[in-house]
């Protein structure tokens, strides 16, 4: 157990619609990633916050948000949700924000999302 | 960015040593080198990490050469829960973690 927290675990949807996937980072972590990895593909590097604040994006959507709130738990919204959107979502954490030098992230057991 | 580069694809067989390298040549002073394991449906979990020379856990040992441009995942004696996605992970000081495909090791009985 990573101490990483995600739900719900398993989500189905239908297309055009809008859901959250919530995240719990481990106690004392302050850095909060999300990830989202299709069916037998990589792990996409979606956005990451330090501390409340924005600190990296990678490819996410325009339809896609997140954010992390004052207790560190962050939220992923995912709006006008396509088929393609189908995926598993994973959120990770870790403590270093400053400085990245020996940084180790550490995940959740993920969110599955189907979309109908 | 360090981008990374491994073998798609290894097979072993049970007992055996089985060694995943991978290649960062832009790799920044900085940079720390993190090995990750997923299995299907699961999140990434943390094998081992290293800056350099040697780093030997209680799963696995890292080798990295004094030049950093790759890294060496060693995992001793191998079993069929063994098999699995391993990533490695170069710091990123933009904080951009960004994974490559990572080598699927399938271990044989």
């Amino acid at each position: 157990d990573s101490g990483v927290t995600q739900t719900p675990k398993h989500l189905i949807t239908a297309t055009g619609q809008r859901v959250t996937l919530r995240c719990s980072p481990r106690s004392g972590d302050l850095s909060v990633y999300w990830y989202q990895q299709s069916l037998d593909q990589g792990l996409q590097f979606l956005i990451q916050y330090y501390n409340g604040e924005e600190r990296a994006k990678g490819n996410i959507l325009e339809r896609f948000s997140a954010q992390q709130f004052p207790d560190l738990h962050s939220e992923l919204n995912l709006s006008s949700l396509e088929l393609g959107d189908s995926a598993l979502y994973f959120c990770a954490s870790s403590e270093v924000g400053q400085d990245p030098s020996g940084n180790t992230i550490y995940f959740g057991e993920g969110s599955w999302l189907t979309v109908v | 960015l360090a981008k990374t580069t491994q073998p798609i694809s290894m097979d072993s067989y049970e007992g055996q040593e089985v060694n995943i390298t991978c290649s960062h040549n832009n790799i920044a002073t900085n940079d720390y080198i993190t090995w990750y394991q997923q299995f299907p449906s699961q999140g990434p979990r943390f094998i081992i990490q290293g800056y350099k020379t040697k780093v030997t856990n209680e799963v696995a040992s890292l080798f990295i050469p004094a030049d950093r441009k790759s890294s060496t995942l060693s995992l001793p004696r191998v079993s069929l829960s063994d098999t699995a996605v391993y990533y490695c992970l170069v710091g990123d000081s933009n904080y951009k973690y960004i994974f490559g495909t990572g080598t699927r090791l399938k271990v044989l009985a």
